[in-house]
């Protein structure tokens, strides 16, 4: 079975600080991770993943994730934040990066960025 | 690359009545689509797995009889809202694939009204 548990269902910034969006996984097999962003009443888009390659992820619009075993996390972090990147996160885990794979999403977290 | 278009977008439709809702992948062969369910503030809960050629599998939970789901080609899945009520009522988006990457494309999602 895997879960993933996202800390912090709203997180707000200021415009160019640091964001920090957690995400903390539970599986028996060695996972596949996600983070989709979703914007209102839109479909998801896929920010990054890992796939057992290399353990810090580099995604579209300046996001990175880094994968820590040991702590069983793979937070979404961005420097600098901009306005436009107010909207919904999902952090997803799969057994598999593809062919069928089943994504468990976590709760989701609402991102704010304030000016 | 892998542009998957959801239809329609949105629809109100009267109770006890079914509702279409079309998943289909523009530029590459979808041997699997996933359909998930949303509630407002909340995660994605799969609905069913769909592979070309066969038979839905449903989760746990989820009426194969009220949401009959068809994957007939390669490029579209359907699902049906087969006489819907206001519960029925939510966010409903696909994803398709695997892609050239083996990753999955998610739709815009259609947000169904039960009235």
């Amino acid at each position: 079975a895997q879960s993933v548990t996202q800390l912090g269902s709203h997180v707000s910034v200021s415009e160019g600080a640091l964001v920090l969006l957690r995400c903390n996984y539970s599986s028996s097999v060695p996972p596949y991770l996600f983070w989709y962003v979703q914007y209102p009443n839109q479909g998801l888009q896929l920010l990054l993943k890992y796939t057992s390659a290399a353990t810090l992820v580099k995604g579209i619009n300046g996001f990175e994730a880094e994968f820590k075993k040991s702590e069983t996390s793979f937070h979404l972090t961005k420097p600098s934040a901009h306005m436009s990147d107010a909207a919904e996160y999902f952090c997803a885990v799969s057994e598999r990066a593809g062919g069928g794979n089943k994504l468990t999403f976590g709760t989701g977290t609402q991102l704010k960025v304030e000016l | 690359g892998a542009v998957v278009s959801q239809h329609p977008s949105r629809v109100i439709c009267k109770s006890g009545t079914s509702v279409k809702i079309e998943c289909r992948s523009l530029d590459f062969q979808a041997t699997t689509m996933f359909w998930y369910r949303q509630f407002p503030k909340q995660s994605l809960m799969l609905m069913a797995t769909s592979n070309e050629g066969s038979k839905a599998t449903y989760e746990q939970g989820v009426e194969k009889d009220k949401f009959l789901i068809n994957h007939a080609s390669l490029t579209l899945s359907t699902l049906t809202v087969t006489s819907a009520h206001p519960e029925d009522s939510s966010f409903y988006i696909c994803s398709a694939g695997p892609g050239q990457d083996y990753g999955y494309t998610f739709g815009s999602g259609t947000r169904l009204t039960v009235v």
